[in-house]
């Protein structure tokens, strides 16, 4: 499976837009990107993902490149409590390696 | 949020008794993993399944099994505990091989804090 490589930690101030990057240059073409966030003492909660055209749920949007080596998350408004470690992930279509591997993620803080 | 409960959500155990953890899900999700996270480490795979009656061991299975009688439950069973399986286990849920996009999306629990004194 591919690597990702993201910042250690963010801030972004409440109410403003919280984009989160990650650098994914070794995907191959039937891998998806998944981002996944875990709250502290919360099990990892399933935000989104997309294989190469730009998505949107409820929770988020996904920004992919156009040559798919790296993508941005984006929370529109961030509350406080988006505050959590973020992670993104590539899995190939029809599923991984019998189980998911987060690297280190991205720690988001939210400011008031 | 998937409907995923797991039970119990904390325990405190002495070393060498039994435990068994139990994830239930309301989603009627083929696949069921048994992960635990802890510091420095993340989160690791213990044994998954991919079906009534049908498991395999994850990355630390070792003194560890489990158990999937009907499609809904999959328990985790700690045969003698040990304090090196003091940790926080996680329960996850996935549509892998459901629907035509074929993707293979997690839902997690909340988690056990199992504690082995």
């Amino acid at each position: 499976d591919a690597k990702t490589t993201q910042p250690p930690s963010m801030d972004c101030a409440e109410g403003r837009a919280a984009n989160l990057p990650c650098n994914h240059s070794t995907i191959s073409g039937n891998e998806y990107v998944y981002w996944y966030r875990q709250i502290h003492s919360q099990g990892p909660q399933y935000i989104i993902h997309g294989l190469k055209n730009n998505e949107t749920n409820e929770m988020a949007s996904l920004i992919i490149t156009e040559d798919r080596k790296s993508s941005t998350l984006i929370l529109p408004h961030a509350t406080l409590r988006d505050t959590a470690v973020y992670y993104c992930i590539v899995i190939p279509s029809g599923g991984g390696a019998d189980g998911l591997t987060f690297g280190k993620g991205t720690h988001l803080i939210i400011q008031p | 949020d998937a409907g995923i409960t797991q039970s119990p959500r904390h325990k405190v155990t002495e070393t060498g008794t039994p435990v068994t953890l139990r994830c239930h899900q309301t989603e009627n999700h083929r696949y069921m993993y048994w992960y635990r996270q802890d510091p420095g480490h993340g989160l690791r795979l213990i044994h998954y399944s991919y079906g009534v009656k049908d498991t395999d061991k994850g990355e630390v299975s070792d003194g560890y099994s489990v158990s999937r009688s009907k499609t809904e439950d999959f328990l985790l069973t700690l045969e003698s505990a040990t304090s090196s399986q003091t940790s926080v286990y996680f329960c996850a849920i996935s549509d892998r091989g459901q629907g035509v996009r074929k993707t293979d999306t997690q839902y997690f629990g909340p988690g056990t804090r199992l504690t082995v004194l």
